[in-house]
């Protein structure tokens, strides 16, 4: 079947605007993460869904990063006024349930900040 | 804190070769801990999952062993092939949201 997806697969924008990211994932997957993987920091979790609820956001680096979903299947992943340490590649992921279970990742989205 | 550590960060062997890469884990108190591989420019690909009670998992030429009292765990790539030059990435779960915290990878180059 088909695997999450992820699109724009590349993103260049100017520092300031606004970008949103969006995330498909397995149909029928609860669970969804975002993940961001830079050259200093490696890659670091951002935010967790399970269905429509984010009850883990501990990962969101500062109040310009929010993210939604909507139907319990798409995620939408918006940064606020853009930096240039924003840059970096954005991965999804999605599991049957959270918790323990299997996470298959997207292609991600590499987004640089001019 | 959960960090994860893996060692090497790089390593480069002949073809045919058999290898163990490293991933140490500070806190055992772990749900999973998963292996990955990512080609440049993508993203990752599951490799094995290792659920808390087990030891190991095998798949094809690659084995995963897990030692939660000693925080360790080591992938073992039978046979090499250049196939299997990628960067390898172990995460571990111990929250119960499931967020994985990755090591920084190890980058394997096999030579033909």
């Amino acid at each position: 079947g088909a695997g999450v997806s992820q699109s724009p697969s590349n993103k260049v924008t100017e520092k300031g605007k606004d970008v949103e990211l969006r995330c498909d994932p397995i149909s029928g997957h609860t669970a969804l993460y975002w993940y961001r993987q830079s050259l200093g920091q490696g890659l670091e979790f951002l935010i967790y869904f399970q269905g429509n609820s984010a009850p883990d956001k501990s990962g969101l680096p500062s109040d310009r990063f929010s993210a939604e979903r909507t139907g319990g299947s798409v995620s939408t992943l918006t940064i606020q006024r853009t930096q240039q340490e924003d840059s970096a590649v954005y991965l999804c992921a999605s599991s049957t349930q959270g918790g323990v279970y299997e996470q298959y990742f997207g292609p991600g989205t590499r987004l640089t900040v001019t | 804190k959960q960090e994860v550590t893996q060692i090497p960060a790089a390593l480069s062997v002949p073809e045919g070769e058999n290898l163990v890469l490293n991933c140490s884990f500070t806190d055992s108190a772990i749900y999973n801990l998963q292996w990955f591989r990512q080609d440049p420019g993508k993203g990752l690909t599951s490799l094995l999952l290792i659920q808390s009670s087990q030891r190991e998992q095998t798949s094809g030429r690659l084995n995963a062993s897990l030692d939660k009292s000693s925080g360790r765990s080591t992938l073992y790539i039978a046979a090499s092939q250049p196939g299997d030059s990628a960067t390898y990435l172990c995460a571990v779960i111990s929250g119960n949201t499931g967020k994985l915290i990755f090591g920084q990878g190890t980058t394997l180059q096999v030579k033909p």
